[in-house]
């Protein structure tokens, strides 16, 4: 258990809608990652939060944004959701992050788009 | 920009068998950190291990051990008599912008069947 949470394990939608994904990261890391995992791009980044500023970007599309809150919990916001969108969505958390801290992943959202 | 290429795709061995995983790493940066995790058929992402630029010693954990080298920008990991219970993904990453943002950047990953 790396003590990264992820709700839910697993989303069932529809093409059009919207859907939150929600992280927790370890007790007393401040950073926040989200990554997407699927069959074509591999593992790719998207966004990164540090205490509750957003530090980092990937390719992440315009109608995905997240938030990190005062409590370091974070949202993956995704709109508009095509086919195309359905991956297994993971949050990590680190210390910090520079120095290459390591990153833990938590267990991982996968998002079926029907 | 940086590149993290792990050339094999599949890998099957038979138990207790020795296996070498490959990771080649492209980067302009002098410092950088690179990484191995471990997804099993669970699907979690598992942290095996970390390392900077400046530290090309080898490393050995159990049956674990990895080999650094700068001169061939490679990172390459190690499995000694194989278990079935390691069969899973290897994904090898890389820091982004010297480690100063933190992010990750993975390579494709190499699926390691350990068959009894």
């Amino acid at each position: 258990d790396s003590g990264v949470t992820q709700t839910p394990k697993h989303l069932i939608t529809a093409t059009g809608q919207r859907v939150t994904l929600r992280c927790s990261p370890r007790s007393g890391d401040l950073s926040v990652y989200w990554y997407q995992q699927s069959l074509d791009q591999g593992l790719q980044f998207l966004i990164q939060y540090y205490n509750g500023e957003e530090r980092a970007k990937g390719n992440i599309l315009e109608r995905f944004s997240a938030q990190q809150f005062p409590d370091l919990h974070s949202e993956l916001n995704l709109s508009s959701l095509e086919l195309g969108d359905s991956a297994l969505y993971f949050c990590a958390s680190s210390v910090v992050p520079w120095g290459g801290n390591e990153q833990f992943f938590g267990p991982g959202t996968r998002l079926t788009v029907l | 920009a940086q590149k993290v290429t792990q050339a094999q795709t599949e890998i099957s061995v038979v138990e207790k068998e020795d296996v070498t995983l490959d990771c080649v790493y492209e980067t302009r940066d002098t410092t950088y950190y690179l990484f191995w995790y471990k997804q099993p058929p669970s699907g979690e992402l598992v942290f095996l291990i970390r390392r900077n630029s400046f530290d090309e010693q080898n490393e050995i954990s159990g049956r674990y051990s990895w080999n650094f080298q700068k001169s061939t920008s490679s990172f390459n990991f190690t499995i000694t008599a194989s278990q079935v219970v390691d069969s899973a993904v290897y994904f090898c990453a890389q820091t982004d912008y010297g480690g100063s943002q933190g992010n990750l950047i993975f390579g494709k990953g190499t699926k390691l069947s350990v068959k009894p």
